[in-house]
């Protein structure tokens, strides 16, 4: 299976607590997206990273949030001190920039749970 | 500042008839929009796209139409199947669609 993977699925961790996620994007792709979507609403863009440089961050992505994409292949988001409101899926998405629209693939997402 | 809006969060028809899902944007630069759909468990997956020097793109059983003067776009499935049945997101962008914005997203059940 070649398309977005992310890692783990499913996260329960207790408020105040640091949580990592991974994202491996498509091999090709050298654009990499988080995306943060709670119940009832659609994804919210969180950051983007061309190849290993992260070039744009949204005012959501708070001073606890950071995003890497050391080598410009995965990517790991961590949540420092967690929050109950940081419960949500945190879905990544990846896509190739050869065009200048290019449709976004996106993984299954990790769900935070902060009890 | 909610910039893409699906007004109605869900929409149940009957196998073989057509589904309408619409789709209302606000600000006027977006020049891409594009459709997802969602099965539980799974992240969105692209269905198609309409760029806006079009008013209406196909593509099998799908057709998007936008409608600039209106800032509305609507997806079309016809005719529906009940495989169809998932969460369809609208979601727009600008120049260089780093930053998407997307609905809130329709629930479609299509019963058989």
């Amino acid at each position: 299976d070649t398309g977005v993977s992310q890692d783990p699925r499913h996260k329960i961790t207790k408020r105040g607590q640091n949580v990592t996620f991974r994202c491996d994007p498509i091999s090709e792709h050298n654009r990499l997206y988080w995306y943060r979507q709670t119940l009832g609403q659609g994804p919210e863009f969180l950051t983007y990273f061309q190849n290993e440089a992260q070039l744009e961050k949204s005012r959501l992505l708070s001073d606890r949030f950071s995003a890497e994409r050391p080598k410009g292949s995965f990517s790991t988001l961590e949540i420092q001190r967690t929050e109950q409101g940081d419960s949500a899926m945190y879905l990544c998405a990846s896509s190739s920039g050869r065009a200048r629209h290019n449709e976004q693939f996106f993984g299954p997402g990790t769900r935070l749970t902060v009890l | 500042d909610q910039q893409v809006k699906q007004n109605s969060p869900s929409l149940s028809v009957q196998e073989g008839r057509i589904s309408i899902l619409n789709c209302d944007y606000t600000n006027s630069m977006f020049d891409y929009f594009l459709w997802y759909k969602k099965y539980p468990a799974e992240g969105p997956t692209f269905l198609i796209s309409i760029s806006s020097i079009k008013d209406k793109n196909e593509d099998g059983r799908f057709t998007v139409f936008l409608n600039k003067s209106a800032k509305h776009l609507s997806l079309h499935i016809v005719p529906s199947q009940p495989g169809d049945s998932a969460v369809y997101f609208c979601a727009a962008s600008l120049y260089n669609n780093n930053d998407m914005r997307f609905g809130a997203g329709t629930r479609l059940t299509v019963k058989p």
